[in-house]
């Protein structure tokens, strides 16, 4: 089972900073099978980017991917109010197919 | 527009059971896998099962295996998590989600992110 471990757990930043959000695997695998979700409190996660580094329908190009191996990164360029949430990277090569533990991108 | 709607939801003791549905609109549900996601009160993400468009391939996280089962009706377009000897820990929200289907040349390939996801049910096991 391939465990993802996310850091910072909180991210602490003011609307327009630049934020980076890590996802590190316990085991390499292909970028092919990595995924980032944003959650805000009360809703449902909504997907962001699938394959490492491609944005899903409607996701701001602010958003950008990248990784591979075992090191993920989730880049926000600019933070805008709606982008405070928790994020979660999520590993689908083959079951189980597991989530890291979250980053919260809280207001400074 | 693709909607999931959960339901099924409620209060059950420990070592009970529950049937989850979920019910999906605006897509051909056979085509596409689909996920259960759970997350408890406070807690992040987790992924507790997945089903292949067919039925015939499903995926359990260790910590429900043996417990809980996956299944659907494609003719109703519903999603069903069967849930039993429940335990305290398994209380969460649970979403059903759906995955994505991509194709190799004329090769059908399931991936298990989920890029539509429902608004949960809510499941609470305590006596």
């Amino acid at each position: 089972e391939i465990v993802l471990t996310q850091s910072p757990g909180t991210l602490s930043l003011s609307p327009g900073e630049r934020a980076t959000l890590s996802c590190r695997a316990s085991q390499s695998f292909s970028s092919s099978y990595l995924a980032w979700y944003q959650q805000k409190r009360g809703q449902a996660p909504r997907l962001l980017i699938y394959g490492s580094s491609s944005r899903a329908t409607g996701i701001p190009d602010r958003f950008s991917g990248s990784g591979s191996g075992t090191d993920f990164t989730l880049t926000i360029s600019r933070l805008e109010p709606e982008d405070f949430a928790v994020y979660y990277c999520q590993y689908y090569g083959r079951s189980p197919f597991t989530f890291g533990p979250g980053t919260k991108v809280d207001i400074k | 527009e693709v909607q999931l709607l959960e339901s099924g939801g409620g209060l059950v003791q420990p070592g009970g059971s529950l049937r989850l549905s979920c019910a999906a609109s605006g897509l051909t549900f056979s085509t596409y896998a689909m996920n259960w996601v759970r997350q408890a009160p406070g807690k992040g993400l987790e992924w507790v099962s997945g089903i292949s468009g067919s039925g015939a391939i499903t995926f359990f996280a260790d910590s429900v295996k043996g417990r809980f089962t996956i299944s659907r009706d494609n003719s109703k377009s519903t999603l069903y998590l069967q849930m039993n000897s429940l335990r305290a820990e398994d209380t969460a929200v649970y979403y059903c989600a759906k995955a994505v289907l991509d194709f190799f040349g004329v090769v059908k390939i399931d991936y298990y992110y989920m890029d539509v996801w429902g608004t949960g049910t809510t499941v609470t096991v305590s006596s």
